[in-house]
């Protein structure tokens, strides 16, 4: 299976400060990661996928690139409504794996 | 808008088997655009993609599971489902319903439901 790290574990900022946190793959897997964000006690929400694509309904402050195995997603302001764990996930190859996700917390 | 939602016992004894069913509402089950899949979550950690079945009947699932997950349709009440063979504690878990596109990103999510094995 392919393996998914994200870095940090978990950061603290600011409303309005940029945040940009990073997903690093096991091998070469194109542009086949999505970005999810999940409330605590919610289901996971898709806000990225192949990498840089925005969902439909997600607010422009999201953005997502990289290719291969290095990956990140970034909030260019961020919003106390952002709390959350972010999750990226590989669609390369079966079985589609999960990073263990970034907590933000807002200072 | 397409819903999902998952029913099925809160609680399964060990070694017993875990049933669960999604039902659709706001999209049809034959609708070959969408792969009907199950995820779940185990307390603090991280998801794991546990199997897909096609509106043709066809399944892919988690290897890790060693055969363990068995997946239907049911056309007739828009709705499909998991079971989950020989239980053990480890698979206690948030488990949710959800669809995948063809590239394999996850846009629609059931709400969860929380399944404890435990005597």
């Amino acid at each position: 299976d392919i393996l998914m790290t994200q870095s940090p574990s978990s950061l603290s900022a600011s409303v309005g400060d940029r945040v940009t946190f990073t997903c690093r793959a096991s091998q070469n897997i194109g542009n086949y990661v999505n970005w999810y964000q999940q409330r605590a006690g919610k289901a996971p929400r898709l806000l990225i996928y192949a990498a840089s694509t925005l969902q439909s309904g997600v607010p422009s402050r999201f953005s997502g690139s990289g290719s291969g195995t290095d990956f990140t997603l970034s909030i260019s302001s961020l919003q106390p409504e952002d709390l959350a764990t972010y999750y990226c996930q590989q669609s390369y190859s079966a079985p589609p794996t999960f990073g263990p996700g970034t907590t933000v917390d807002i200072k | 808008q397409v819903q999902l939602q998952e029913s099925g016992p809160g609680l399964v004894k060990p070694s017993q088997t875990l049933s669960l069913t999604c039902t659709v509402s706001g999209a049809s089950i034959d609708n070959i655009n969408f792969y009907w899949s199950w995820i779940r979550q185990p307390a603090g950690k991280r998801l794991e993609w546990l199997g897909r079945i096609y509106s043709s009947g066809s399944t892919n699932d988690n290897p890790s599971l060693k055969s363990r997950v068995t997946m239907s349709v049911d056309a007739s009440k828009n709705q499909y489902s998991l079971r989950l063979s020989a239980v053990t504690a480890a698979d206690t878990a948030v488990y949710y319903c959800a669809i995948e596109r063809g590239s394999g990103w996850v846009d629609h999510w059931g709400q969860g439901t929380l399944v404890t094995v435990s005597s």
